[in-house]
């Protein structure tokens, strides 16, 4: 198995500019999670979907940003126009619909580093 | 709302001792726990959970936690550090309930690994 797949894994861009994250959960995993770990705040969630659907979006910081999942195997999370506080490392991470074994355990991307000059 | 306190932002032992990292949590019901491991530039590993059942559990790589309901704690020991173990470690906690899978995470604890 391949494992949560991110890209990029390193993100460079300037203010006011889009930016695209992308994620492949594992398959056959129906949840997938967004995270942003900063060293102030730690590590957030800042939106999940279960079976593509977005279940809690609490955590997304602003209109700015903005997450799908059009199928099962993708997810992509936005920010624009994107600013320098949004520099962070973003994590994907997925895990199996709940009533499945091991449907507890969250599997992570490697992250994506995004630093917005 | 849950919420986790790991007291020590960063502990430095030397190979071969003991290590105990800690973790308080609030949650109004039964938690379900968990602890995650993060290698420099890597994303989380899970090294054990607790859902129910006996308070030790045992995890990969030596690890193992306590659950102790009367202190809200689920520290993480490991009996001898090796210098591989140099990383920061999370702690998290989550309700499981009604197709919920949240996690609410510690800010974590940098561990080194004096040779």
């Amino acid at each position: 198995d391949a494992g949560v797949i991110q890209s990029p894994r390193h993100e460079v861009t300037e203010m006011g500019q889009e930016v695209t994250l992308r994620c492949k959960p594992i398959s056959g995993h129906n949840s997938l999670f967004w995270y942003r770990q900063t060293m102030m705040r730690g590590l957030e969630l800042l939106i999940y979907f279960n079976n593509n659907v977005p279940i809690d979006d609490s955590g997304m910081p602003e209109d700015r940003f903005s997450a799908k999942m059009p199928n099962a195997s993708f997810s992509t999370l936005k920010i624009q126009p994107s600013e320098p506080r949004d520099s962070a490392v973003y994590f994907c991470a997925s895990n199996l619909t709940p009533g499945q074994g091991n449907a507890d355990t969250q599997y992570f991307g490697p992250g994506t580093r995004l630093t917005v000059l | 709302a849950q919420s986790v306190t790991q007291p020590d932002i960063h502990i430095t032992v030397s190979e071969g001792a003991s290590l105990e990292l800690r973790c308080n949590y609030s949650y109004g019901a039964t938690p379900y726990l968990f602890w995650y491991v993060q290698s420099p530039g890597q994303g989380l590993q899970l090294l054990l959970k607790y859902f129910s059942g006996d308070t030790l559990v045992q995890g990969i790589k030596g690890f193992e936690a306590e659950f102790k309901r009367s202190q809200s704690s689920f520290n993480l020991r490991k009996p001898s550090v090796h210098w591989s173990d140099a990383a920061e470690y999370f702690c998290a906690v989550g309700p499981f309930g009604a197709g919920s899978y949240q996690l609410t995470f510690g800010k974590g604890t940098k561990l080194s690994v004096i040779p």
